[in-house]
């Protein structure tokens, strides 16, 4: 157990739907990150967190966006949703701002667009 | 734009067989470098991690990885494996552009 937990861990939607998939941190934290991993595009950085401000963008399309909250737990909205956005998503966490820092991942959600 | 490839996308050995497991980064310049590994069903964790000085880095669980900057490899090593190895490994690059950039992985199966 890493310490890092997501929920849900599956999540099954239709397409043009909205999710919100939540993560919070190891105690202590301050750091998120964001991944998505796909059978063609293997695992994508998304966006990072930092004590609630915005460090670093990946591929995260504008359909996409997240916020991490005061109390350090992020969440990753998607919207308008495609069959192409089935995938795995998952957080990580690290004590410090910079991604050279040992993150510690979440288990994941699945998520399922039909 | 920074890559990692890892052209061994699923390797298949038998038990106490050595392993090596490929990795190519693009990036000319200073990068820290890593390997991941995902058990079934479990999360991914750091097996090692090299950002300067020795290039041959120990892990956990009797991993090693050997950087060779005139290569730009960070290949992943392992003298005998065993059916808990079954995993899948991702070799991962950090280049100044505040991102981690993955490779797509390489599914490992140890048959006892």
């Amino acid at each position: 157990d890493s310490g890092v937990t997501q929920t849900p861990k599956h999540l099954i939607t239709a397409t043009g739907q909205r999710v919100t998939l939540r993560c919070s941190p190891r105690s202590g934290d301050l750091s998120v990150y964001w991944y998505q991993q796909s059978l063609d595009q293997g695992l994508q950085f998304l966006i990072h967190y930092y004590n609630g401000e915005e460090r670093a963008k990946g591929n995260i399309l504008e359909r996409f966006s997240a916020q991490q909250f005061p109390d350090l737990h992020s969440e990753l909205n998607l919207s308008s949703l495609e069959l192409g956005d089935s995938a795995l998503y998952f957080c990580a966490s690290s004590g410090f701002s910079q991604p050279t820092d040992t993150q510690y991942f979440g288990p994941g959600t699945r998520l399922t667009v039909l | 734009a920074q890559s990692v490839s890892q052209h061994n996308h699923h390797v298949i050995l038998s038990e106490a067989a050595s392993l090596e497991l490929g990795c190519n980064y693009s990036y000319g310049g200073t990068v820290n470098l890593f390997w991941y590994v995902q058990y079934p069903g479990q999360h991914l964790q750091l097996l090692l991690k090299y950002f300067s000085g020795d290039p041959l880095v120990k892990g956990i669980k009797g991993f090693e990885a050997e950087f060779i900057k005139s290569k730009f490899s960070f290949n992943l090593r392992k003298p005998s494996v065993q059916w808990s190895d079954t995993a899948e490994y991702f070799c991962a690059v950090f280049d100044n552009t505040d991102k981690l950039i993955f490779g797509t992985g390489t599914r490992l199966q140890v048959f006892p």
